[in-house]
């Protein structure tokens, strides 16, 4: 079954500072991995997606991942965070397998705070 | 621009009330999602369908049922409404192997009192 872990459930950051949130995926066969951000009271919208191609996916915003077999990692990271980029994040990564095909597992997600 | 759209927002129930919450998406996606949000615990999916008629229980469907009369249309059902239900209903859309993920409603909050 596929699992998926943010590391840290709140993370902080400077305007103009490196934003790292952590994900990490535990999946039986290779598995297609998503970022969401979530701004307060609205849905969820598509940051990027890895599908097997490039294992450095850019996004939306200025964001990126890097997919790390070796690490079962899909870490996301911005250069130079600002402050319109507070706001939850959800890592997620596609269940394979019968009608499961599809569907999403996410993580708990991480709230990033950005001050000035 | 793909749209889910809820129909509502924000929605006070009493308990035991019959409850329907409503989704409708506008890009002719073959499956459609029900998962609500609660801090901490990130999203769970209650409903899946992947065809017109066609549904699967996610992780948490006890106290649920959904329906799906026509494509665009997916609508939740809390059959009798109970507090430990209030939380944040998202909807959501995908191609059938949702390899290009999933495009979200806005959310609906519902407070059960």
């Amino acid at each position: 079954a596929q699992s998926v872990t943010q590391l840290g459930s709140h993370v902080s950051v400077s305007e103009g500072a490196l934003v790292l949130l952590r994900c990490n995926y535990s999946s039986s066969v290779p598995p297609y991995l998503f970022w969401y951000v979530q701004y307060p009271n609205q849905g969820l919208q598509l940051l990027l997606k890895y599908t097997s191609a490039a294992t450095l996916v850019k996004g939306i915003n200025g964001f990126e991942a890097e997919f790390k077999k070796s690490e079962t990692s899909f870490h996301l990271t911005k250069p130079s965070a600002h402050m319109s980029d507070a706001a939850e994040y959800f890592c997620a990564v596609s269940r394979v397998g019968g009608t499961s095909y599809g569907k999403l597992t996410f993580g708990q997600g991480t709230i990033l705070t950005v001050h000035p | 621009d793909v749209k889910v759209t809820q129909s509502s927002r924000y929605l006070v129930k009493r308990t035991g009330e019959k409850v329907f919450l409503e989704c409708v998406q506008d890009m002719d996606h073959e499956n459609m999602f029900w998962y609500r949000q609660d801090p901490g615990l990130g999203l769970r999916l209650i409903y899946f369908s992947y065809d017109v008629k066609m549904k699967e229980k996610g992780d948490i469907p006890e106290g649920y049922s959904v329906s799906r009369e026509k494509k665009e249309r997916f609508s939740l059902i809390l059959e009798s409404a109970s507090t430990n239900q209030t939380s944040m209903y998202l909807c959501a859309s995908s191609w059938y192997r949702g390899l290009d993920g999933y495009t979200f409603g806005s959310g609906t909050r519902l407070t059960v009192v």
